[in-house]
């Protein structure tokens, strides 16, 4: 079956540290990727996905995520966190060879301190 | 476009009570998923629904919970009888069939936060 790795739990930085967070599927076929934010109290927002084509995505806020297909990963990256950065982040993965639901990682709680 | 609407946004009952949740998901989205956020357990998918149709209900935790999608623009998930245990945020999403740029992608109600006491 189909699943989402994402390797920290929990992530502290300071204000203007940079960020990578981990993300690994196991699904080998056609996949689309993304990565959603949760922010304290509200729901969760799409922050960036890959459908094909570059694998270096770009999304909102200063986000980007590369997809290497031969490591099945998909990080999240910021080159400068912000305090307002903190929330939690959620990598998720769809297999396109059939009508599934989307697979989420368990999530990665980011605390920016100032 | 309204999003996928949730209510009520916070509902809190006593243990043994019924609950039910609404989810009115986004116009032409012809599927409809419930998740349930904990801290302890993330998030866990419930059930989802392909044109009103129950696909997969196994993440259903047990026969007290049931839920409904009579037609394309509503559903419910109803909690009976209510426990301590069931306390949690419940989100509803929505989505198309897959096709082009948005496929796959889940547009998120804002929840509905249960406390059971």
């Amino acid at each position: 079956a189909q699943s989402v790795s994402q390797h920290n739990h929990h992530v502290i930085l300071s204000e203007a540290a940079s960020l990578e967070l981990g993300c690994n599927y196991s699904y080998g076929g056609t996949v689309n990727l993304f990565w959603y934010v949760q922010y304290p109290g509200q729901h969760l927002q799409l922050l960036l996905k890959y459908f094909s084509g570059d694998p270096l995505v770009k999304g909102i806020k200063g986000f980007e995520a590369e997809f290497i297909k031969s490591k099945f990963s998909f990080n999240l990256r910021k080159p400068s966190v912000q305090w307002s950065d903190t929330a939690e982040y959620f990598c998720a993965v769809i297999n396109l060879s059939g009508n599934t639901p989307l697979v989420f990682g368990k999530g990665t709680r980011l605390s920016v301190i100032a | 476009d309204a999003g996928v609407i949730q209510s009520p946004r916070h509902e809190v009952t006593e243990m043994g009570q019924e609950v039910t949740l609404r989810c009115k998901p986004i116009s032409g989205h012809d599927y409809l998923f419930w998740y349930r956020q904990t801290m302890m357990r993330g998030l866990e998918l419930l059930i989802y629904f392909n044109n009103n149709v129950p696909i997969d209900d196994s993440g259903m935790p047990e026969d007290r919970f049931s839920a409904k999608m009579p037609n394309a623009s509503f559903s419910t998930l109803k909690i009976q009888p209510s426990e301590p245990r069931d306390s949690a945020v419940y989100f509803c999403a929505s989505r198309k069939t897959h096709a082009g740029d948005s496929s796959g992608e889940l547009f998120f109600g804002e929840g509905s936060r249960l406390t059971v006491l």
